[in-house]
């Protein structure tokens, strides 16, 4: 079974603190995303990388910046937190081989609260 | 870029009864059409999944249809039970090269009353 760990369930942090949420997975697969989900408006594409050291911006990449220096973790960061990134945030790997291609697998979520 | 409607965003059904849920898609090369649910304070997971050259797919008591021409495809699930009540969202994908992105619609609670 494909594991796709997030670091935390829930963080607390306050307005301007520079926050690290972290994901990996066990597969060996080739990309990884990351979500964020808001009541309402489904799942968001933030960041994006489909190799090491390869990173693609999203739909909503604004305040946010990401890390992918091994190929099992995905590093989503924000520089700056701000209360409109209270949310929860999802990640999700797959791989490029087309017999298994295209499904993601989620991790749990982190449920970030910006104060 | 890719744009998907997804409705209705609620949806309320008797056990037993079946449930439809309809996306549209913008990009005419999108090839591939998954379906994630979401149960309360879960992760999404895969239920069933379409490419474009199929036009129906049945797996249990789910099944998808695609209408290319038309560019929507829907989700039937049918003698619904309590259990699937979720948060369904539908997706769409181009195939090819390294970019295996997916495009998520808005998703669709689906509440089944016993």
């Amino acid at each position: 079974d494909v594991k796709v760990t997030q670091s935390s369930r829930y963080l607390v942090k306050r307005t301007g603190e520079k926050v690290f949420l972290e994901c990996v997975q066990d597969m060996d697969h080739e990309n990884m995303f990351w979500y964020r989900q808001d009541p309402g408006l489904g799942l968001r594409l933030i960041y994006f990388s489909y190799d090491v050291k390869m990173k693609e911006k999203g739909d909503i990449p604004e305040g946010y910046s990401v890390s992918r220096e091994k190929k099992e973790r995905f590093s989503l960061i924000l520089e700056s937190a701000s209360t409109n990134q209270t949310s929860m945030y999802l990640c999700a790997s797959s791989t490029i081989y087309l017999d298994r291609g295209h499904i993601q697998y989620f991790g749990a979520g982190t449920r970030l609260s910006v104060l | 870029g890719e744009n998907v409607e997804q409705h209705p965003s609620t949806l309320s059904v008797q056990e037993g009864d079946s449930a439809v849920i309809k996306c549209t898609y913008s990009d005419s090369a999108s090839n591939y059409f998954p379906w994630y649910k979401q149960e309360l304070g879960k992760r999404p997971q895969l239920i069933i999944d379409i490419r474009s050259n199929v036009g129906e797919k049945k797996d249990q008591r789910i099944a998808v249809t695609l209408n290319k021409t038309a560019k929507h495809f829907s989700l039937h699930i049918t003698e619904t039970q309590p259990e699937d009540s979720a948060v369904y969202f539908c997706a769409a994908s181009r195939s090819g090269g390294s970019n295996y992105k997916l495009t998520f619609g808005k998703g669709t609670l689906l509440t089944v009353n016993p």
